[in-house]
């Protein structure tokens, strides 16, 4: 019953390496997010996709870049880890807002330390 | 600025409480979503909603378009209810989705 898988639930880093955060949905959805999650900040979007190899960058997209080669998947890089970019991250799906009142599914999160 | 508040930010109660935590969103929106994360990380939706009133089990989520607030109850509370309620809009002009800072619940035994 799984929609939307993230490729690992804890990752270790070192500063300086580079990162990929994998993101795969399994319901044909248009749109798919990267978010971070961080205590008394929330949910911040980092980038979207509203479909293959388009992306909008959110509200916290430097330090990080996308890829979307394919539909159901959607990666998001750290292209030099570092500190700061400890958190929690989550990925999300949900069909394009033309189909209104669409839910999102989120993955199980992925929380990255980068020491 | 926030588009999306919730309280409140934390909240205690003894089991079989009724729990009532609140969203007030600033933004035109073409639904509201109630998620629910448990310590570990992962998110589900609870409800999906664009007017009016839902409920499932022991829950129960309403909303006021013109006040732009919406407010989710538990009755008869469990500490399995125990998590971080987030509050999200998905605004009508777009295909983001804004999120509240989630209120943690703790139920005690």
């Amino acid at each position: 019953d799984v929609k939307v898988t993230q490729s690992s639930r804890y990752l270790v880093k070192r500063t300086g390496e580079k990162v990929f955060l994998e993101c795969v949905q399994d319901m044909d959805h248009e749109n798919m997010f990267w978010y971070r999650q961080d205590p008394g900040l929330g949910l911040r979007l980092i980038y979207f996709s509203y479909d293959v190899k388009m992306k909008e960058k959110g509200d916290i997209p430097e330090g990080y870049s996308v890829s979307r080669e394919k539909k159901e998947r959607f990666s998001l890089i750290l292209e030099s880890a570092s500190t700061n970019q400890t958190s929690m991250y989550l990925c999300a799906s949900s069909l394009d807002r033309r189909l209104r009142n669409t839910e999102a599914f989120f993955g199980q999160g992925t929380r990255l330390t980068v020491v | 600025k926030n588009e999306v508040e919730q309280s409140p930010q934390n909240l205690t109660a003894q089991e079989g409480e009724f729990i009532t935590i609140n969203c007030s969103y600033s933004v035109g929106i073409s639904a509201l979503h109630w998620l629910q994360q448990h310590p570990g990380g992962g998110i589900v939706s609870l409800f999906m909603l664009s007017s009016g009133k839902k409920k499932h089990g022991r829950l129960i989520a309403t909303i006021n378009i013109q006040e732009k607030h919406s407010s989710l109850h538990i009755t008869a509370s469990h500490p399995r209810d125990s998590a971080v309620y987030i509050c999200a809009v998905r605004v009508d002009t777009g295909n983001q989705f804004y999120f509240g800072t989630g209120t943690s619940l703790t139920v005690i035994p």
